[in-house]
């Protein structure tokens, strides 16, 4: 059974760039069936698909995020990764990866708060 | 801003049946891409119930039912149990916006 893990820093500047990572156990980030996809979760804007990767390096990103957005994979070590530059206030949310099958997320990692302030 | 509009609450006591609406438009529901439902417990991250409009992932219990018509669709819980205390989310995909959409979320409240 697939297993998702995310991590990174729980507090990133304005301005700066949030790096977030996710490791998948259980499974292979190699599988061709499987997108990895980030979403995330803020009070304000609800649940927001961010974008998704195929093990070729394939992406896909949501056009509202797109220009600061890079999702990147490396397979040796079964992660895939998340850059946002540029952030605000308005990135503050809770970050989740998951496995996108059939243009459906499932299952989900257990969520990492990220906070943008000074 | 979500482009699926869900109602903010609905409630019901043990037993009961509860419905919630998923309302989009031509260019998501509307335009014959797949509803799926998630399952989000307080402080949990969202569990997928329903995929494919109608159908649930093995171990969702069969009082979960999903349903699309048109532009909406819906999420039925018959048989209401203090576990189901929840929010709950439909998704599907924006043709206009090129993107997977969410839902503005129901929160379910056991009585």
């Amino acid at each position: 059974q697939v297993q998702l893990q995310e991590s990174g820093p729980g507090l990133v500047k304005p301005s700066e760039t949030l790096s977030l990572s996710c490791t998948v156990s259980g499974g292979s980030v190699s599988s061709d069936s499987s997108y990895w996809s980030w979403i995330r979760q803020s009070p304000g804007k609800g649940l927001e698909w961010i974008g998704y990767i195929y093990y070729t390096g394939s992406t896909n990103y949501n056009p509202s995020l797109k220009s600061r957005v890079t999702i990147s994979i490396d397979t040796s070590k079964n992660q895939f990764s998340l850059k946002l530059t540029s952030v605000t206030a308005a990135d503050t949310a809770v970050y989740y990866c998951s496995k996108e099958t059939s243009n459906c997320f499932d299952p989900w990692g257990q969520g990492t708060l990220v906070t943008v302030s000074s | 801003q979500s482009v699926l509009t869900q109602p903010p609450s609905v409630s019901g006591a043990p037993g009961q049946r509860v419905t919630i609406s998923c309302t989009g438009s031509s260019s998501n529901i509307g335009a014959g891409y797949h509803v799926y439902w998630y399952q989000q417990l307080l402080g949990t991250a969202p569990k997928l119930l329903i995929y494919g409009n109608s159908n649930r992932p093995s171990g969702v219990p069969d009082r979960f039912s999903g349903s699309k018509s048109g532009t909406s669709a819906s999420l039925a819980i018959t048989g209401l149990q203090a576990e189901d205390e929840a929010e709950y989310y439909c998704q599907s995909f924006d043709s206009s916006l090129s993107a997977y959409v969410f839902g503005t979320g129901t929160k379910v409240t056991v009585l």
